[in-house]
């Protein structure tokens, strides 16, 4: 099976750079995504990570040491709309994907 | 393109009643998920079409739950009969299903067992 940790709760100010952390354990592991999700909202494909190294959209970037079995997303110059859920997940076999519990972001003035 | 379309947005019962979910994926998506969120929680996978056979419903507790992808498009999930513990929001998610580029998810239908 999967099972993925990430921090449950992040915060920072509007302008700063965040990083959100997650670490997997999985069997047949083909790459991480990254989703945000604000309430009520449905969850919306950030980036993905099938090679070790970083991945770098826009002021979102993201990376993956599969080694260690860990990666994070890096979200910079911060702005009060980037304030939602963020979730890691595990692509393995088949192409299903298994999320993480979620860390919430809250963007301050 | 015109997103993955859910049906309908909120629907409240009583325990031991059934419901239905409908989802129209993405158009030419062969991949189509339905997830289970659990206010505070990641989605959880109930099951996985390709095209209109499944590929994976291990999660799918087959006692009360039902999935069905007809002629490989859009898709019904049901739950006969509910339980307080089905609350929650189903979310349905479609994919290429070659290339992978993440999924689409569409807006969700927010059950509430009551």
């Amino acid at each position: 099976g999967q099972s993925l940790e990430q921090p449950s709760e992040v915060t920072a100010v509007e302008g700063a750079i965040v990083q959100i952390n997650c670490t997997y354990q999985t069997s047949g592991f083909y790459g991480l995504s990254w989703y945000q999700q604000h309430d009520g909202g449905a969850p919306t494909f950030l980036s993905y990570n099938g090679l070790d190294g970083l991945e770098e959209t826009g002021r979102f970037s993201s990376f993956l040491s599969r080694s260690d079995s860990y990666g994070y997303l890096l979200l910079q110059e911060l702005q009060m709309k980037d304030s939602a859920s963020y979730f890691c997940a595990v692509r393995a076999n088949a192409g299903k994907s298994t999320f993480g519990d979620g860390t919430t972001l809250t963007v301050k003035p | 393109e015109a997103g993955v379309a859910q049906s309908p947005r909120y629907k409240i019962i009583e325990k031991r009643q059934s419901v239905a979910f409908w989802c129209n994926p993405i158009s030419g998506h062969a991949t189509l998920y339905w997830y289970q969120q659990i206010l505070g929680q990641g989605p959880k996978l109930l099951i996985q079409f390709q095209n209109n056979g499944v590929v994976d419903d291990s999660q799918l507790p087959k006692d009360r739950f039902s999935a069905e992808r007809l002629k490989g498009v859009d898709s019904t999930l049901k739950i006969q009969p509910a339980k307080l513990e089905d609350s929650a929001v189903y979310l349905c998610a479609s994919s290429p299903g070659q290339v992978y580029h993440g999924y689409t998810f569409g807006s969700g239908t927010r059950l509430t067992v009551v």
